[in-house]
């Protein structure tokens, strides 16, 4: 299957500051991509969906200002976490969708944690 | 609020077992459904995906849909303890040009030796 490429796998950062997550489709372009959260024995939550050249669309109760999401090529996006705090600590995992297909496949996640 | 619900589970089952995990969906429009599996501290994993009303088979798995009960299942033959894991169903929803995934909250299997 299509692969998906997460990066760190996770991240310790100090309360205030801010970490950048990448996400890579490998072999294939991307037009679309998505950020979801997860925490703790709950399900994925969908931060934001990405798309190539355009601003992100951001999920109800999301804060754009806090979650900056870059999706510059077709095969490249990212989320900074600006600012981070402990309640961000969290699990985040992306997705890519194939335009051959219309699939999505996850990247592995990304562990944070602020402390 | 378009909602997918997973209210089963846990589901523990002895190896070599069936394992049936149900999940239904509000939107009577959704087209497209996936079951992807998620082990502890990693991403989920796609294990099917069903456009059309009825059973549909790879492997040991066998996922079903039923979109006049908006329903859809998967079925786990000769469960084996690597089973063991969360079971997220996800259905896509349309707007306009783009799409989403909703997901369930998950059912996890446990799969006794």
């Amino acid at each position: 299957g299509a692969v998906v490429s997460q990066h760190p796998s996770w991240v310790i950062c100090k309360s205030g500051t801010s970490v950048k997550i990448e996400c890579r489709s490998l072999d294939f372009q991307a037009t679309t991509m998505f950020w979801y959260r997860q925490f703790p024995k709950q399900s994925l939550m969908l931060m934001a969906t990405s798309n190539e050249g355009s601003k992100a669309t951001y999920e109800q109760g999301v804060e754009k200002d806090k979650f900056l999401i870059n999706h510059a090529s077709l095969t490249l996006s990212t989320l900074t976490v600006t600012s981070a705090h402990p309640e961000d600590s969290s699990f985040y995992i992306c997705s890519a969708r194939t335009v051959v297909g219309n699939t999505i496949y996850f990247g592995e996640g990304s562990w944070l944690t602020v402390v | 609020q378009k909602e997918v619900e997973q209210n089963s589970g846990p589901l523990s089952v002895p190896e070599g077992a069936i394992a049936s995990l149900n999940c239904t969906y509000s939107d009577r429009g959704s087209q497209s459904f996936f079951w992807y599996r998620q082990y502890s501290g990693k991403s989920p994993e796609l294990i099917m995906f069903i456009y059309s009303n009825g059973d549909k088979e790879d492997g040991r798995f066998t996922a079903q849909l039923n979109k006049a009960s908006q329903y859809v299942s998967l079925l786990i033959r000769d469960s084996q303890p690597s089973d063991s894991a969360t079971y997220l169903c996800a259905v896509k929803e349309v707007r306009g040009a783009n799409s989403k995934l909703t997901f369930g909250k998950g059912i996890t299997l446990s799969v006794r030796p």
